[in-house]
């Protein structure tokens, strides 16, 4: 199956700071997601980006399909930011499955 | 918006006991699905269903089984509760279409124990 690898695993930063997530996946998807995980365990959906680029407020997201990878940038970063963020992948139609990486966690500090 | 429900946010159970988890969707969805969550492992695919009635095994199916009468009900089943068992399940749902309709909304999550 599809491989999902984030990195770096964990991230430490000081509030305002700028950060980039990366996403790298094994094989070709027509299905890619961010998710934040609150405190409460809630995925909050942030993007779904199976190619090009995308901004919401302080968030941006990119993938590239052809080089098999995904940034998601968080700028100016808040307390609130803090959490689990994962990536997922997968095909669309019927068999719409994700497999997800297993996250990236990040801590911002005040 | 979309919203997907489950029907409880704590579970404590025994080992042994038959559990029922249920979901909720109210976008008339085709897909859903059930993961489980366990520290250090990320979401796993237990099962998923593309239709009523229908059912399709994900990557850890063993000791779990589901029902799908209706459209937008989804439920877990585990048969008889094992400690290993103990994680944070959670419901999903999409819909079947041209890209964007099948991006995955999740539920708020069920944390079970079993003890």
């Amino acid at each position: 199956g599809i491989q999902v690898e984030q990195s770096p695993p964990d991230l430490i930063l000081q509030e305002g700071a700028n950060s980039t997530l990366r996403c790298n996946f094994s094989d070709s998807v027509n299905n890619l997601q961010w998710f934040h995980q609150n405190p409460w365990g809630q995925l909050i959906n942030l993007f779904y980006i199976p190619s090009g680029t995308k901004q919401n407020g302080r968030l941006s997201a990119t993938t590239v399909a052809t080089e098999r990878y995904s940034l998601l940038y968080i700028s100016s970063s808040q307390t609130t930011d803090s959490g689990v963020y994962f990536c997922a992948v997968g095909n669309t139609g019927a068999n719409s499955k994700l497999t997800f990486g297993k996250g990236i966690t990040l801590s911002v500090r005040p | 918006d979309v919203k997907v429900t489950q029907s409880s946010r704590y579970l404590v159970k025994r080992t042994g006991e038959k559990v029922f988890l249920e979901c909720v969707q109210d976008m008339d969805h085709e897909n859903m699905f059930w993961y489980r969550q366990d520290p250090g492992l990320g979401l796993r695919l237990i099962y998923f269903s593309y239709d009523v009635k229908m059912k399709e095994k994900g990557d850890i199916p063993e000791g779990y089984s589901v029902s799908r009468e209706k459209k937008e009900r989804f439920s877990l089943i585990l048969e008889s509760a094992s400690t290993n068992q103990t994680s944070m399940y959670l419901c999903a749902s999409s819909s079947t279409g041209p890209s964007s309709y099948n991006e995955q909304f999740f539920g708020p999550g069920t944390r079970l124990t079993v003890l």
